[in-house]
């Protein structure tokens, strides 16, 4: 079946610092979103790309989509303490071979720790 | 406020007991998906519905048990087949894939379920 990996699994930063995570799934993807979860918390939805090559930013968070729609990331600039979580990336794909409906696969995930 | 919301948040089973998660949503979503999160991994997908009296098995079903008799409600039932039920169930909802494939889902706050 479908996997969708990400790298790192952990990643610590000084406040400052800049973060990458980094996503890749095994096949072609329709769009892709990613997901931010707070420890304790559940993931809420960030952004999607749809488009080969798209770059999207959110402040200081910038998210790119593969040319061949495989793989994305999500660069922050300068972290603060609030962007503190894990990250999520996640791929629609179609069940059509087993005759089921649309599914999001979910990327293992980076969890980011920011130090003062 | 439109949401979903599940019950309870702490949960804990008996050996050989089955027991029911429930989902909520007031969104008016046509899809609704029940998720497993074990520490520090990525979310698996147990079972998804894309329209009411109808579900398909995720990647994880073995052990789970599901209903969708109306719009609002997706109730999940871990049964005693499964052997490691320990983990945090999410439950969330979308607009339906295909043609609306793009569309976000939206988490509940999750149940935590554990083994006594």
């Amino acid at each position: 079946g479908q996997q969708v990996m990400q790298i790192p699994q952990y990643q610590h930063v000084q406040e400052g610092e800049d973060f990458t995570t980094y996503c890749n799934s095994s096949t072609t993807l329709s769009n892709i979103q990613w997901y931010k979860q707070r420890p304790g918390g559940h993931p809420v939805f960030l952004i999607q790309l749809v488009k080969s090559g798209e770059v999207k930013k959110q402040k200081r968070l910038t998210f790119q989509f593969g040319e061949a729609k495989k793989n994305s990331s999500l660069h922050i600039t300068a972290t603060q303490t609030t962007d503190v979580g894990t990250y999520f990336c996640a791929g629609w794909t179609s069940d059509i071979l087993t005759g089921g409906g649309n599914k999001l696969t979910f990327g293992t995930g980076t969890q980011l720790k920011v130090e003062l | 406020d439109g949401g979903i919301t599940q019950s309870p948040k702490y949960l804990f089973r008996k050996e050989g007991q089955n027991v029911t998660l429930s989902c909520e949503q007031n969104l008016n979503h046509d899809a609704m998906y029940w998720y497993r999160q074990d520490p520090g991994q990525g979310l698996r997908l147990i079972y998804y519905s894309q329209i009411v009296n109808d579900f398909q098995k995720g990647d994880i079903a073995e052990g789970y048990s599901v209903s969708r008799e109306k719009k609002e409600s997706f109730p999940l039932t871990v049964t005693s087949a499964q052997k490691n039920p320990t983990a945090f169930y999410l439950c969330a909802s979308s607009i339906p894939g295909g043609s609306y494939s793009n569309q976000p889902q939206h988490f509940g706050d999750g149940t935590r379920l554990s083994i006594l």
